[in-house]
């Protein structure tokens, strides 16, 4: 099972905001950087935030992630039927020496 | 264009063995460590293995420890993932992603889907 916790599914109506919380440790979120991916049903993930609130080029800005000591947290405002997907976080476990994957989170437009 | 094209999934018994290919192109492999992640038939994302760039640092799940070997051929742009002893819980879509350091993994491949099954 994963170190990283997440809800297993968010939901809420087009324009609106939903935000998706990571829960971890001092050994991985806590001393860490922290990454969001997204899935589309039947693709590959794809990296939607790094560095805790940093977005690759092409990423919206209706996409941000911030960091508070072993918790992160995704934000998507202006919810899109496009958004409907799974989302992870990642981060580097130093304890583990590995890298681990939070639950993942099921984002449903209502 | 940077591109992952993993191949070598397929069916295979338990107890058997079978050996992932990842072709890179698109940048300078020899510059990146590489990550091999996959993911059971409806479940989450599950980190394998991962390999720095010139093969000095190499990292394994606990799950995978003793019984998956991750390697690279930098002047052919590839990763591998050897991979024996192979369990029913070992399928998955296994996937082949560059790492970009600090837990930045992208971009990822399509995937190859592994089946372990008598």
């Amino acid at each position: 099972q994963s170190v990283l916790t997440q809800p297993p599914s968010v939901s809420a109506a087009p324009g609106q905001k939903v935000t998706i919380s990571c829960s971890g440790s001092s050994s991985n979120i806590g001393n860490n950087y922290v990454s969001w991916y997204q899935q589309l049903p039947g693709t590959a993930p794809k990296l939607l935030i790094y560095e805790n609130n940093k977005r690759p080029s092409g990423i919206p800005d209706r996409f941000s992630g911030s960091k508070s000591g072993t918790s992160a947290t995704l934000g998507i405002t202006g919810l899109q039927t496009g958004d409907e997907a799974d989302y992870y976080c990642g981060t580097w476990d130093s304890s583990l020496s590995a890298e681990v994957f939070g639950t993942g989170t099921k984002v449903t437009v209502l | 264009e940077v591109q992952l094209v993993e191949s070598g999934g397929g069916l295979v018994k338990p107890g058997g063995s079978l050996r992932l290919s990842c072709a890179a192109s698109g940048f300078t492999f020899s510059s990146y460590s590489m990550n091999w992640v996959r993911q059971a038939p409806g479940k989450g994302l599950e980190w394998v293995s991962s390999i720095s760039s010139s093969s000095s640092y190499i990292y394994y799940a606990d799950s995978v420890k003793g019984r998956f070997t991750i390697s690279r051929d930098n002047a052919k742009n590839s990763l591998y993932l050897q991979m024996n002893s192979l369990r029913a819980e070992d399928t998955a879509v296994y996937y082949c992603a560059r790492d970009r350091g600090f837990s930045r993994v992208a971009p990822w491949g399509q995937g190859t889907l592994v089946t372990v099954s008598s």
